[in-house]
């Protein structure tokens, strides 16, 4: 079947480090992978986008890397701040129309 | 602010009724989604509409149906409500049919008691 899995539901770094944070995936050929963040009680807020012909991708403090062989991307928050916490959320289309997303990861980065 | 409005903010009823759920899609999308999220499930994707067409369907029941209308604002309608139906439903929109970012709403938080 089909999965998408976000490395650990929970995630503590201090304040100044990198964050990276996992999303596995089984059972889809996607054409591309997103990164959402979303704040408790709101709705997810587009990140990045990357394709499956692309290895990495940056915008500013953020970057996203692409390993469809590992079916695996990874995304780094470099120099975290608290103003960073959320829970972060990867999604992918299977090229069907529709986005799957993980159950997200949560992270809390303290001051 | 995404420029994706939904309306009601919050919606309270009883087992058994059915409710409508709107969603205005930015101006210039022809993609709206509608998502449900719920404490132990996670961000599960309903349906999907592009330009007045169904484009693809996920894990939605047989009792919920959607909509959109020519004006593309999209109508997500619920009945027999069951408590395992209280959840965020989100809608989010975007330019094409597929490879876009997606813009959320704030979502309408329903609660079946």
């Amino acid at each position: 079947s089909q999965k998408i899995e976000q490395n650990s539901e929970a995630l503590n770094i201090q304040e100044g480090k990198t964050a990276t944070l996992t999303c596995n995936y089984t059972n889809y050929s996607p054409a591309y992978l997103q990164w959402y963040r979303q704040d408790p009680g709101r709705g997810p807020v587009f990140l990045l986008l990357i394709r499956e012909n692309e290895k990495e991708k940056r915008k500013e403090r953020l970057k996203v890397t692409f390993d469809t062989t590992l079916k695996q991307s990874l995304f780094h928050i470099t120099a975290s701040q608290p103003a960073d916490s959320a829970t972060y959320l990867c999604a992918l289309d299977n090229n069907n129309n529709d986005m799957r997303f993980g159950a997200g990861t949560r992270l809390t980065v303290k001051p | 602010d995404s420029g994706v409005t939904q309306t009601p903010k919050h919606l309270i009823t009883a087992t058994g009724q059915r409710v409508t759920l709107r969603c205005s899609p930015r101006s210039g999308d022809l993609s709206v989604y509608w998502y449900q999220q719920s404490l132990d499930q996670g961000l599960q994707f309903l349906i999907h509409y592009y330009n007045g067409e169904e484009r693809a369907k996920g894990n939605i029941l047989e009792r919920f149906s959607a909509q959109q209308f020519p004006d593309l604002h999209s109508e997500l309608n619920l009945s027999s409500l069951e408590l395992g139906d209280s959840a965020l439903y989100f809608c989010a929109s975007s330019v094409g049919p597929w490879d876009n970012e997606q813009f959320f709403g704030p979502g309408t938080r329903l609660t079946v008691l």
